[in-house]
């Protein structure tokens, strides 16, 4: 297994385009995790899924938001209508709820978005 | 909801051991994780405390204090490839997310 893999690693958009950014979570790991990274900051939640179910969204993520996790397995989050506030990197992560807190999350590269 | 509490920068040098504080406040509390992010980099998991103690995992250790809601990272052994930044973690509100501090530099110098 090659780890949590995020695609792409930049994204640079116009504001007011739409961006669709991809995680392919580890094989094994059946929850998957958004996080939102500005520089000097530590990652905000952002929404999390257990298998193909989104369980929980922060009331950071806007309406303009959305996310998906089909069959359970990779993850897309688009950004509509983007603004320059939305510059920032995006995380993935994912887990799994047999090994429990202990053994933490795995962390994807990242998606860095910039909105010009 | 829930608020971390880290020093901003810390400075050390190679071979010392450097000790990254962490106050937090939480309605319910569920354990501390720690994670180590280089520069450009992903956040990778270092520990987690669910009790009260010490954690030792090689050259690092971290520490919880339940009832002082306080943790540490301890570092020993400093090196080069140790200058990252260092973040808490607690257990959201959500349940299964975690709420990460805003983190601590690490500069190791020679």
């Amino acid at each position: 297994d090659t780890g949590v893999s995020q695609d792409p690693r930049h994204k640079i958009t116009k504001r007011g385009q739409n961006v669709t950014f991809r995680c392919d979570p580890i094989s094994e790991h059946n929850r998957l995790y958004w996080y939102r990274q500005t520089l000097g900051q530590g990652p905000e939640f952002l929404t999390y899924f257990q298998n193909e179910a989104q369980l929980e969204k922060s009331r950071l993520l806007s309406d303009r938001f959305s996310a998906e996790r089909p069959k359970g397995s990779f993850s897309t989050l688009e950004i509509q209508r983007t603004e320059q506030g939305d510059s920032a990197m995006y995380l993935c992560a994912s887990s799994s709820s047999e090994g429990g807190p202990s053994y933490g999350y795995t962390f994807g590269s990242g998606t860095r978005l910039t909105v010009v | 909801g829930q608020s971390l509490e880290q020093p901003s920068e810390v400075t050390a040098v190679e071979g010392a051991i450097v000790q990254i504080n962490c106050t937090y406040q939480t309605s319910g509390f569920y354990g501390l994780s720690w994670y180590q992010q280089h520069d450009g980099g992903a956040p990778t998991f270092l520990s987690y405390n669910g009790l009260d103690g010490l954690e030792e995992t090689g050259r690092f250790s971290s520490f919880l204090s339940r009832s002082d809601s306080y943790g540490y990272l301890l570092l020993q052994e400093l090196q080069m490839k140790d200058s990252a930044s260092y973040f808490c973690a607690v257990r959201g509100d959500y349940g299964q997310n975690f709420v990460f501090g805003p983190g601590t530099r690490l500069s190791v110098l020679p």
